[in-house]
């Protein structure tokens, strides 16, 4: 198993508090992503990493950021917390090799169950 | 936008049974589709990979199958046991520019029955 952990496992919160999930990788991946998972929409990416520094936006990125200082570490922050955030949330990670990201599997952590009153 | 759909969204089937699982989507513009495995509360497994200008993949008792240009893939179990029983998501990969962009379908939800 590729080595990512995510902390917490699992958080509840109230509405209007800031949160941060954290994503650690072991494997010095260049790629990391964070995804949400919800009942009747699968995952939708919220925010992906291609490098230190380096992020963009995913598909419901919205009431999100995210910051990667060191390879190893991807940060989520909900800035204020809203009961439609309730969740969980993966982080995934993929490596580039000759083709690019885009020829290889992410692989993924074990998830973060957040919950917001 | 690309849209993935999983059909059936929930199968039972006895234990020995043969069984397809069923990805379509709607740009057939990708890199590569997936198959991953999801049981109760806890990550997906990769289990599949093709590349798009390949056909099928396989791995021990799955078969995946991937038809580009009608925008469909196909998951065969063989020889069903209980512990295939979980939730099996496909996923095409699509491109953002700057990093690989995987578009999941909602899953089939297997179980597989003594």
């Amino acid at each position: 198993d590729a080595g990512i952990t995510q902390s917490p496992r699992h958080k509840v919160t109230e509405t209007g508090t800031p949160v941060t999930l954290r994503c650690h990788q072991t494997e010095n991946h260049r790629y990391m992503y964070w995804y949400r998972q919800d009942p009747g929409h699968g995952l939708r990416l919220i925010h992906y990493s291609y490098g230190v520094k380096d992020t963009d936006k995913g598909e419901v990125s919205d009431g999100y950021s995210v910051s990667r200082s060191k390879t190893e570490d991807f940060l989520l922050t909900l800035e204020s917390a809203t009961s439609s955030q309730t969740s969980v949330y993966f982080c995934a990670i993929s490596e580039e090799l000759a083709g690019g990201p885009r020829q290889e599997t992410q692989y993924f952590g074990p998830g973060t169950r957040l919950l917001v009153l | 936008k690309q849209e993935v759909t999983q059909i059936p969204a929930a199968l039972s089937v006895p234990e020995g049974e043969n069984l397809v699982l069923n990805c379509s989507f709607t740009d057939s513009a990708i890199y590569n589709l997936q198959w991953f495995r999801q049981d109760p509360g806890k990550g997906l497994t990769s289990l599949l990979l093709i590349q798009s200008s390949q056909r099928e993949q396989t791995s021990g008792r799955l078969n995946a199958s991937l038809d580009k240009s009608s925008g469909r893939s196909t998951l065969y179990i063989a020889a069903s046991q209980p512990g295939d029983s979980a939730t099996y998501l496909c996923a095409v990969t699509g491109d953002t520019g700057t990093a690989s962009k995987l578009t999941f379908g909602t899953g089939t939800r297997l179980q597989v029955t003594l």
